[in-house]
């Protein structure tokens, strides 16, 4: 089974911040990852698809980048809202989501 | 605008079993398949499996072979995750989530399974 890891596991950032959160797969993945948001007590939310797309209705300032084994989420400019907890999924061999990433306001 | 309605929290005891529910509106039901996420308190997702909507064939992930039954009533645009003699480590919430592609694009709002006695 492909194991993914998700660091770090909680993050302190302040509004306006550029935020970078990593994701490293066990073996080649392909970019087949995607990034889901979850607020509290809330159900996931799509950010992003095969690495890089981003869903329609989420803001720019998101994005994605890797290949390989590595794979990062971006927070160009950190607002408020965007506090949650942020799952990478691969579904190159089988279906394995990280084990999150809390972004936290300092 | 495309919906996945999850039925509502579940108390139950050691050893009973208990079916949750998901209703999709919306769009064709049969187009997606239907997968299932854990979220155990405190915890990440955990992928169980998913049902494809136009044979009703289920797959279950390793963790989720044995207690673990996937169902449609595709007249009703429902999908069903039923689970035998429940113990406490599958006090959750379960989740419904639509399946694009290979990306979940669309969530149920989740149901909490309580397994206390």
């Amino acid at each position: 089974d492909i194991q993914m890891t998700q660091s770090p596991p909680v993050l302190s950032a302040s509004v306006g911040d550029r935020v970078t959160l990593s994701c490293k797969a066990s073996q080649n993945i392909n970019k087949n990852l995607d990034w889901y948001q979850q607020k509290h007590g809330e159900a996931p939310k799509l950010l992003i698809y095969y690495t890089n797309n981003l869903q329609t209705g989420i803001p720019s300032r998101f994005s994605g980048s890797g290949s390989g084994t590595d794979y990062t989420l971006t927070i160009s400019s950190l607002q408020p809202e965007d506090v949650a907890t942020y799952y990478c999924y691969q579904y190159n061999s089988g279906y394995t989501f990280g084990a999150g990433t809390k972004l936290e306001l300092k | 605008q495309i919906q996945l309605v999850q039925s509502g929290p579940e108390l139950k005891k050691p050893g009973e079993s208990v079916k949750i529910s998901c209703k999709a509106s919306g769009y064709t039901f049969t187009d997606y398949a239907m997968n299932w996420v854990k979220q155990a308190p405190g915890n990440g997702l955990k992928w169980m499996g998913w049902i494809n909507t136009q044979t009703g064939k289920p797959t279950y992930a390793d963790d989720f072979k044995q207690r673990f039954v996937f169902s449609l009533e595709t007249s009703a645009s429902t999908a069903y995750l039923q689970i035998n003699n429940l113990n406490i480590e599958d006090t959750a919430t379960y989740f419904c989530t639509r399946w694009a592609a290979a990306d979940f694009d669309y969530w149920g709002q989740g149901v909490m399974v309580t397994v206390s006695s």
